[in-house]
């Protein structure tokens, strides 16, 4: 069975100071993976997406996210925090094509000035 | 920016009430979908609609939801007598296509509150 597994519920750092949220997948076949941030009172926003291209991914506001099938890993990271950037992050999966998406538990990133 | 839209915001519901949550998804959009998200649980997914039709649906999706596109622009979701543990934030998606390469895109949500 596929899986998403998202090892901290809740990060803190301050601002300034790099960021890592760190997601483990479980999946049978080669999976496309996503990160999406959501903002309070916002919808899922797509930050990036891994599809096999490239391990190492870039997406917008300065995150990225590398890819490694060895770790089932797809980490997310951004070099320096902003206060914007505070905000619940989901690790998704997508292994089949029918558009259904497995979620993990959500990291809630919080930034201190 | 073309977006997914839901309404309401928030909806208040007497247990065993039914109740409609709205969605206008991306309008080039041939794939709809409803999650849901019970308060500290994980976002789970409760159905696909492609063509007027469930092309899946998660053990939640009972007989009590239902999924319906009643004209070329909504995508509605009807829990038909709502139950305490209904209450969730529900998201609805669309994507232009099911590839594995393909993101969904999402609503801000509707927060479901029955009591």
């Amino acid at each position: 069975a596929q899986s998403v597994t998202q090892l901290d519920s809740h990060v803190s750092v301050s601002e300034g100071t790099p960021v890592l949220l760190r997601c483990n997948y479980s999946s049978s076949y080669s999976p496309s993976l996503f990160w999406y941030v959501q903002h309070p009172n916002k919808g899922l926003q797509l930050l990036l997406k891994y599809t096999s291209a490239a391990t190492l991914v870039k997406g917008i506001n300065g995150f990225e996210a590398e890819f490694k099938k060895s770790e089932t890993s797809f980490h997310l990271t951004k070099p320096s925090a902003h206060m914007s950037d505070a905000a619940e992050y989901f690790c998704v999966v997508k292994t089949s094509n029918t558009g259904k998406l497995i979620f993990g538990q959500g990291t809630t990133l919080q930034v201190k000035p | 920016e073309p977006e997914v839209t839901q309404t309401p915001s928030h909806q208040v519901t007497q247990m065993g009430q039914e109740v409609i949550l709205r969605c206008v998804p991306i309008s080039n959009h041939l794939y709809f979908y409803w999650y849901r998200q019970i308060l500290g649980q994980k976002v789970e997914f409760l159905v696909s609609f492609y063509n007027n039709e469930i092309s899946e649906k998660s053990e939640i999706f009972d007989d009590q939801f239902s999924v319906e596109r009643p004209d070329g622009s909504n995508f509605t979701l009807k829990i038909r007598s709502t139950k305490l543990e209904d209450s969730a934030m529900y998201f609805c998606a669309s994507s232009a296509r099911t590839a594995l390469n393909t993101e969904a895109f999402f609503g801000q949500g509707t927060r479901l509150t029955v009591v």
